[in-house]
């Protein structure tokens, strides 16, 4: 079955700093991957995701993702973070159920950013 | 354009007790999704309607919780009784079709406090 891991449940990093939350998948098939971001006591927002095609996905807010097979990952990263990016990341997977395809979440990460 | 509506925001209920959540999705939407997200863990799917139908409800306690969505718009999530481990935020999701990388569209979500 699909699934995701996130390494880290807590990233901190100061402000104008490199962001870098990790993601690593588990599939037998190529899969479908998402990040999605939740700003405190509000639903999930899309940042990206990867289909097919080029390996390099590029988001919203100055996120991307880059798609690596031979190392089953697809970390998030931003060059330099702004204290509005404070929030919970989670990886997704699109896993196929029984009549569709659903989301498989990861635990998450929170990302903290200092001044 | 209107985003994923659910109310209400914040419930708090004794154990035992019954409660419900109301969702309206994005107008025409299609699919819509119920995810269960407890502290510090991703959004785990419960249910899924395509139109007003049931697609995939596998992961649904169903000797306690229960769902519907009538005419194919908004829908109900139903928990009677409540034990004290169904606290959680419960978040509701829709999308235009159930594609594998098709966008879901997230409402705020109903934080559920049970004592």
């Amino acid at each position: 079955a699909q699934s995701v891991t996130q390494l880290g449940s807590h990233v901190s990093v100061s402000e104008g700093a490199l962001v870098l939350l990790r993601c690593n998948y588990s599939s037998s098939v190529p899969p479908y991957l998402f990040w999605y971001v939740q700003y405190p006591n509000q639903g999930l927002q899309l940042l990206l995701k990867y289909t097919t095609g080029a390996t390099l996905v590029k988001g919203i807010n100055g996120f991307e993702a880059e798609f690596k097979k031979s190392e089953t990952s697809f970390h998030l990263t931003k060059p330099s973070a702004h204290m509005s990016d404070a929030a919970e990341y989670f990886c997704a997977v699109s896993l196929f159920s029984n009549s569709g395809y659903a989301l498989n979440f990861g635990k998450g990460t929170s990302l903290l950013v200092t001044p | 354009e209107a985003g994923v509506a659910q109310s209400p925001r914040y419930k708090i209920i004794e154990k035992r007790q019954s409660v419900a959540f109301w969702c309206n999705p994005i107008s025409g939407h299609a699919t819509l999704y119920w995810y269960q997200q407890i502290l510090g863990q991703g959004p785990k799917l419960l249910i899924q309607f395509q139109n007003n139908g049931v697609v995939d409800d596998s992961q649904l306690p169903k000797d306690r919780f229960s769902a519907e969505r009538l005419k194919g718009v908004d829908s109900t999530l139903k928990i009677q009784p409540a034990k004290l481990e169904d606290s959680a935020v419960y978040l509701c999701a829709s999308s235009s079709d159930p594609g594998s990388y098709n966008e879901q569209f997230f409402g705020p979500g109903t934080r559920l406090t049970v004592l």
